[in-house]
């Protein structure tokens, strides 16, 4: 089983709003990723987790707060977005993490629409 | 500095005709190879990956792509395409504390 599951589906927030992500693997990964798509792109790197720690952060803006609580789930916090923030969310997950090249396994993603 | 390329923003082909997606890679070690397809509002699903060992490589769906070191390619290709193939296909390159590198992506549309 390579499932990665993301709630919710869609999710439509005003710019004072406060939100999160919801993020689950199953499969005993030791890295989660947060991306960002914008519409005919490809996705781009946000945060990394590696062992429940944060190891990448891609200069993201800190309206976006990860956050990993256990070794299964990992959480995007969302607070004053902008519209320009609307897009396609992707969490993935790969087995092996520390430093090491491995195959991410994607979920199918969160569509925010920022008003 | 590592980048992936993929020529070819849009192909269409037709139903039953064979494919190839190019894929172009500029990585100084060893690359780790993916391909990915991403069907409107969904996420990434994994075709294939390449890592080591044998340069072409079976993935789902009947696809297969074959890694070329000295051309630094990893083009994907089906004998015959169905209709449910149409989507966007994705080229990635792994490198450094498992970050990837994703192509701009190649849209395929087919003809029935």
């Amino acid at each position: 089983d390579t499932e990665v599951t993301q709630t919710p589906k869609h999710l439509v927030m005003g710019m004072t709003n406060k939100k999160s992500l919801k993020c689950e693997q199953h499969m005993g990964h030791r890295a989660m990723y947060w991306y960002k798509q914008k519409a005919k792109k490809p996705p781009e790197l946000m945060f990394v987790y590696s062992y429940e720690k944060l190891s990448i952060n891609e200069s993201v803006p800190s309206r976006f707060s990860p956050e990993c609580p256990n070794s299964s789930l990992l959480n995007l916090h969302l607070h004053a977005l902008q519209p320009e923030d609307s897009a396609l969310y992707l969490c993935a997950s790969s087995h092996e993490a520390g430093g090491r090249t491995d195959t991410q396994y994607f979920g199918p993603g969160t569509r925010l629409t920022v008003l | 500095a590592q980048s992936v390329t993929q020529p070819d923003i849009h192909i269409t082909v037709s139903e039953g005709a064979s494919l190839e997606l190019r894929c172009n890679y500029s990585y100084g070690a060893t690359p780790y190879l993916f391909w990915y397809v991403q069907s409107p509002g969904q996420g990434l699903q994994l075709l294939l990956k390449y890592f080591s060992g044998d340069t072409l490589v079976q993935g789902i769906k009947g696809f297969e792509a074959e890694f070329k070191r000295s051309q630094s390619s990893f083009n994907l290709r089906k004998p015959s395409v169905h209709w449910s193939d149409a989507a966007e296909y994705f080229c990635a390159v792994g490198y450094n504390f498992n970050k990837f590198y994703f192509g701009s992506g190649t849209k395929l549309n087919v003809k029935p």
